[in-house]
């Protein structure tokens, strides 16, 4: 069983859709949660970072942890075909606040027009 | 404003030669990563160093593969005696090794196809 599960979907979307993304997790000493975003042939970019359980918004974007379940989430609002690329979940232990990163397989997500 | 940098991008060998890459993290950041991701998968991690000192290898790191990073400014990566199964995209992040929230800023990767 791999440390962060993930949903490969693909999953394809019409623009202006609310768009939900999800990770589980199985080893409790993770305790930093990262989403990157990767576009293809590109290098993946942090998106939205948490640390503690509950919501965290930034614009389009709400991420979601539930360290009861082991359950994290990524919430895209009023999607947009500029929003098509892989999401990746990110997570690392805790401990330090550095070190590496266990990533989920990613997600594929086209919005269309 | 640079980010990371990584050389070359493409890089074609024939199985059984060396290749090496080079990664050039952000200006400062002393925490420099490794990482390889596979076709349809997420990135997984290799190695990382605080400034010069490599500090965590994972046991994917082979040893076939040798990273480096003299004077803690860029680092290499070299692969030796290619095999195809190490055909996929190796990505560099650094982070600047302080704050409470690190965050680490990937490089557009070197995509290495054996053949």
């Amino acid at each position: 069983q791999k440390e962060v599960e993930q949903d490969p979907g693909p999953l394809s979307v019409p623009e202006g859709a609310i768009v939900s993304l999800n990770c589980t997790y199985s080893n409790s000493a993770f305790q930093y949660f990262m989403w990157y975003r990767q576009y293809s042939r590109k290098g993946p970019e942090l998106l939205m970072y948490t640390y503690s359980s509950g919501n965290k918004e930034d614009g389009r974007f709400t991420a979601q942890v539930d360290k009861s379940s082991k359950y994290i989430s990524l919430f895209i609002r009023d999607s947009q075909p500029s929003d098509s690329a892989t999401y990746l979940c990110a997570i690392r232990a805790g401990g330090t606040s550095y070190g590496k990163l266990t990533f989920g397989q990613g997600t594929i997500l086209t919005v269309h027009p | 404003d640079t980010g990371v940098s990584q050389n070359p991008r493409h890089k074609i060998t024939k199985r059984g030669q060396n290749v090496t890459f080079r990664c050039d993290p952000i200006s400062e950041h002393n925490r420099l990563y490794w990482y390889r991701q596979t076709l349809g998968q997420g990135p997984e991690f290799l190695t990382y160093f605080q400034n010069e000192a490599q500090l965590e290898k994972s046991r994917l790191l082979s040893d076939r593969f040798s990273a480096e990073r003299p004077k803690g400014s860029f680092s290499t990566l070299e692969i030796q005696r290619t095999e195809q199964g190490d055909s996929a995209m190796y990505l560099c992040a650094s982070s600047p090794g302080t704050g409470f929230q690190e965050t680490q800023y990937f490089g557009p990767g070197t995509r290495l196809l054996v053949l």
